[in-house]
């Protein structure tokens, strides 16, 4: 199935340190989502783009929809232990009609050292 | 409060049984999908559902089977001809897929099913 190609993989860093992920589609997207995943919990959406170049902050979240409507990336700063887990971008991609699939990143694994 | 509900939480299943995970919507969503984890991967939909009485396979729906009978629910079973059942299951709901505003094509998640094989 298709996938957005997420990165990095994943990422080790020091609490208080800025983080940045970005992902890249060889298809347009009209909507782009990011979400967290906890350990054993369900992914719980972040921050919603709609238009290509919309810049939106969500406390120490920010995320960027690109210009090309190919790509987004989501920044965050000052990073503290709770942002420990699996983040997600996620692409609405509008085949015309009736059908429309939600396209879902590798996902970015992120611990954080206290 | 609306949300999207699954359960059970953990579920264990004998080989050569089939076993149901419930999903319940209360969010008046039309579109309801099930999607597989597997440890450190991404999200492999399973099926998906635009409609009441109306499902497609998604691209992993081998050894699954799905119904959707009701707006708010979309039970996933899980045959004895799925070869590697052992997963974390995700279900998720979206108001619609993509003819209305864009907020209505925001897909929310429930909880999540583990469901292994002993």
């Amino acid at each position: 199935g298709q996938q957005l190609n997420q990165s990095p993989q994943s990422m080790f860093i020091q609490e208080g340190e800025d983080v940045s992920m970005n992902c890249t589609s060889s298809s347009i997207f009209n909507t782009w989502l990011w979400y967290k995943q906890d350990p054993g919990e369900g992914p719980v959406l972040l921050i919603a783009l709609y238009k290509a170049g919309e810049l939106t902050s969500n406390g120490r979240l920010t995320a960027q929809f690109g210009i090309t409507r190919k790509d987004s990336f989501l920044n965050i700063s000052a990073s503290i232990p709770s942002d420990v887990g699996i983040y997600f971008c996620a692409g609405h991609l509008h085949y015309g009609g009736a059908t429309n699939k939600l396209i879902f990143g590798t996902g970015t694994l992120l611990a954080v050292q206290p | 409060d609306g949300g999207i509900t699954q359960s059970p939480k953990y579920l264990f299943r004998k080989e050569g049984q089939n076993v149901t995970l419930s999903c319940e919507q209360n969010l008046n969503h039309d579109a309801m999908y099930w999607y597989r984890q597997d440890p450190g991967q991404g999200l492999r939909l399973i099926y998906y559902s635009q409609i009441v009485n109306d499902f497609q396979k998604g691209d992993i729906a081998e050894g699954y089977s799905v119904s959707r009978e009701k707006k708010e629910s979309f039970p996933l079973t899980v045959t004895s001809a799925q070869k590697n059942p052992t997963a974390f299951y995700l279900c998720a709901s979206r108001k619609s897929t993509g003819q209305g505003r864009a907020k209505d094509t925001e897909a929310f998640f429930g909880q999540g099913t583990r469901l292994t094989v002993v």
